[in-house]
């Protein structure tokens, strides 16, 4: 079945640094992968979507890239804030019409 | 942007009672919504998928006897948690989308908050 590993449980960066979070699956590649954040007690916030077959998208201060040779998904804020701090959720999507399946999240915390 | 909304926010119940929760699709319309469970520190688990006017499809290990699915419009979708237990305690969280024709995006409502006595 799929997995999908974000492989840090949670990151601590100092205020004005890039935090940089990974998302990794095993098996075929989605043909969209998704990135939600999400703060305590309550639902995700959508934040960026990017297609199988694109390389890099970006949003004001987040940047998402997609490698699907290393099954593999990059996740930068820039010149981040405190207000970042936050749960970000990897997602993955086979179609348009079928489930998401959620990563177990990287808890982000920014100190000042 | 798209507004997904829940009802109620949290609730506290007797074991053996039956909760309803309300998902609502506020500016658009969604032919399907979904229902997610979280548990503290973990993320969210599928419990359903709902499409309106039809029966809603099951993730394995989900009880479709305990967790009534009702999806009667295109911006309401309802899950009733019957004769609850503490273990049923828990973050259900609904999505709806996408919005036809614009993309691939899922919108989440807050969450509700339900705990079992």
């Amino acid at each position: 079945s799929q997995k999908i590993e974000q492989n840090s449980e949670a990151l601590n960066i100092q205020e004005g640094k890039t935090a940089t979070l990974t998302c990794n699956y095993t098996n075929y590649s989605p043909a969209y992968l998704q990135w939600y954040r999400q703060d305590p007690g309550r639902g995700p916030v959508f934040l960026l979507l990017i297609r199988e077959n694109e390389k890099e998208k970006r949003k004001e201060r987040l940047k998402v890239t997609f490698d699907t040779t290393l099954k593999q998904s990059l996740f930068h804020i820039t010149a981040s804030q405190p207000a970042d701090s936050a749960t970000y959720l990897c997602a993955l999507k086979y179609s348009s019409a079928s489930k998401i399946i959620f990563g177990s999240g990287t808890r982000l915390s920014i100190r000042p | 942007g798209a507004v997904v909304s829940q009802h109620p926010s949290w609730v506290i119940c007797k074991s053996g009672t039956s909760v309803k929760i309300e998902c609502r699709s506020l500016d658009f319309q969604a032919t399907t919504m979904f229902w997610y469970r979280q548990f503290p520190k973990q993320s969210l688990m599928l419990m359903a998928t709902s499409n309106e006017g039809s029966k809603a499809t099951y993730e394995q290990g989900v009880e479709k006897d305990k967790f009534l699915i009702n999806h009667a419009s295109l911006t309401l979708s309802t899950l009733t948690v019957t004769s609850a237990h503490p273990e049923d305690s828990s973050f259900y969280i609904c999505s709806a989308g996408p919005e036809t024709g614009k993309g691939e995006t899922q919108y989440f409502g807050p969450g509700t908050r339900l705990l079992v006595l």
